[in-house]
């Protein structure tokens, strides 16, 4: 069965505080996606990786990195976590090429992080 | 740029009422997919159907049916005799073809579905 796993449901930080939040699939996917949600505002996506060491910005990549050293792990990162950072954070993994969107992406339970 | 609009941010209905979920879209792609996601209250979306844009064909899974309409850019979702666990945030996407080549996904708001007894 495909699992996204992510290593927090629930994450309490403070400001100005590095956040690691990680994301594992155990599908050999090629494709990994970071999002967050937020009410009215849907699903936004962050950054995305289309292979180990290779990774793309999203629509609001402002605040973020991430970093894919292996091929299951796809990491996002909050340099100096704001308020304003709070939200349910979502991975998402997808096979296939960088060029190939018919895939469905397979999603994680999701973080929700709150930053005081 | 991409857009997918989903009016309708919160629907109630009463278990058995039949219930159909908006989506709206724009691109200028040629070629695109469309899916529906559902997430129920425990977060982790769940994949419903894709389709692709040579494909105008409705689908019908069960108690779940999709009606593709190229002409007003529309891929509406219904949900047949509708049942307490039907109750989720249901999102539309299409997919976006990338100057560098790559693709993503453009979600929409969501539609909060609620099926009370």
């Amino acid at each position: 069965d495909v699992k996204v796993t992510q290593s927090s449901r629930y994450l309490v930080k403070r400001t100005g505080e590095k956040v690691f939040l990680e994301c594992v699939q155990d599908m050999d996917h090629e494709n990994m996606f970071w999002y967050r949600q937020d009410p009215g505002l849907g699903l936004r996506l962050i950054y995305f990786s289309y292979d180990v060491k290779m990774k793309e910005k999203g629509d609001i990549p402002e605040g973020y990195s991430v970093s894919r050293e292996k091929k299951e792990r796809f990491s996002l990162i909050l340099e100096s976590a704001s308020t304003n950072q709070t939200s349910m954070y979502l991975c998402a993994s997808k096979r296939g090429s960088a060029t190939t969107f018919v895939y469905e992406q397979y999603f994680g339970p999701g973080t929700r992080l709150t930053v005081t | 740029a991409q857009k997918v609009t989903q009016a309708q941010t919160e629907i109630s209905v009463v278990e058995k009422e039949d219930v159909t979920l908006d989506c709206v879209y724009e691109t200028r792609d040629t070629t695109y997919y469309l899916f529906w996601y559902k997430q129920p209250p425990s977060g982790e979306l769940v994949f419903l159907i894709r389709r692709n844009s040579f494909d105008e064909q409705n689908e019908i899974s069960g108690r779940y049916s999709w009606n593709f309409q190229k002409s007003t850019s529309s891929f509406n979702f219904t949900i047949t005799a509708s049942q307490v666990v039907d109750s989720a945030v249901y999102f539309c996407a299409l997919s976006e073809v990338l100057s560098g080549g790559g693709n993503k996904l453009t979600f929409g708001t969501g539609t909060q579905l609620k099926v009370e007894l």
